[in-house]
């Protein structure tokens, strides 16, 4: 059982464009969680989503910032207009009850 | 504000010694869990210990549990290098969405 895949591991972005970070859960798990990571920071939570539904979402920037769990398919969070800060570490993790979770590699977004 | 925060920020000591780190919080919890982070890599749960537990083992892991004080404490007995790394408690928040708010770490390091 392959462990929570994200890519790209690490992704590299213009200011004003958009980046896309993918994360397929273990397999079984419906529950996918979203943090973000600063420089020197622990992780902060962005949203929490089931299969096609999002549960909380009260860590998302209200604009820009998007994510979705389609009923197939991988976790996507989405960033329009990326800019400076929106530099950092991204990390999904799914779980199969939302209990114990299982983190990715986290993606590494670089906006230049 | 946080809801979880370690104490101390970094810690260093010589191999084989012993490394406790500890983990405060604000609100009620159904459970905590504490992960390690390696340096720019991924997230790795290390223990999840329930509301109802006072302290659980894993192999050099020893975690603590103290609700009426809103505290954990991470014992890492008999230390080695590769235990060098930062330490993050997670708490969620008893409201039954699951969401798990992260310290911003204790940073670890073990002297070879």
């Amino acid at each position: 059982n392959a462990g929570v895949m994200q890519n790209p591991r690490h992704l590299v972005r213009r200011r004003g464009q958009e980046a896309r970070l993918r994360c397929s859960p273990m397999k079984g798990h419906s529950h996918v969680y979203w943090y973000r990571q600063l420089p020197e920071e622990g992780l902060k939570f962005m949203v929490y989503l089931q299969k096609e539904n999002i549960i909380d979402e009260s860590g998302m920037p209200k604009e820009r910032f998007s994510a979705e769990f389609p009923k197939e398919g991988p976790s996507i969070l989405r960033i329009q207009q990326v800019v400076r800060g929106d530099s950092a570490a991204y990390f999904c993790a799914s779980s199969p009850s939302g209990l114990e979770a299982f983190f990715g590699q986290g993606t590494r977004l670089t906006v230049v | 504000s946080q809801q979880g925060e370690e104490d101390p920020q970094a810690l260093s000591i010589q191999e084989g010694e012993n490394a406790t780190m500890n983990c405060s919080y604000k609100t009620s919890i159904n459970n905590l869990q504490w992960y390690r982070q390696n340096s720019g890599r991924g997230l790795v749960h290390l223990i999840l210990i329930r509301s109802n537990e006072r302290e659980k083992h894993s192999g050099r892991l020893r975690v603590t549990l103290d609700t009426s004080k809103k505290s954990s404490s991470l014992l890492i007995t008999a230390s080695r290098a590769a235990d060098t790394a930062s330490y993050f408690c997670a708490t969620d928040t008893a409201s039954g969405t699951y969401k798990y708010i992260f310290g911003t770490g204790t940073r670890l390091k073990v002297l070879a």
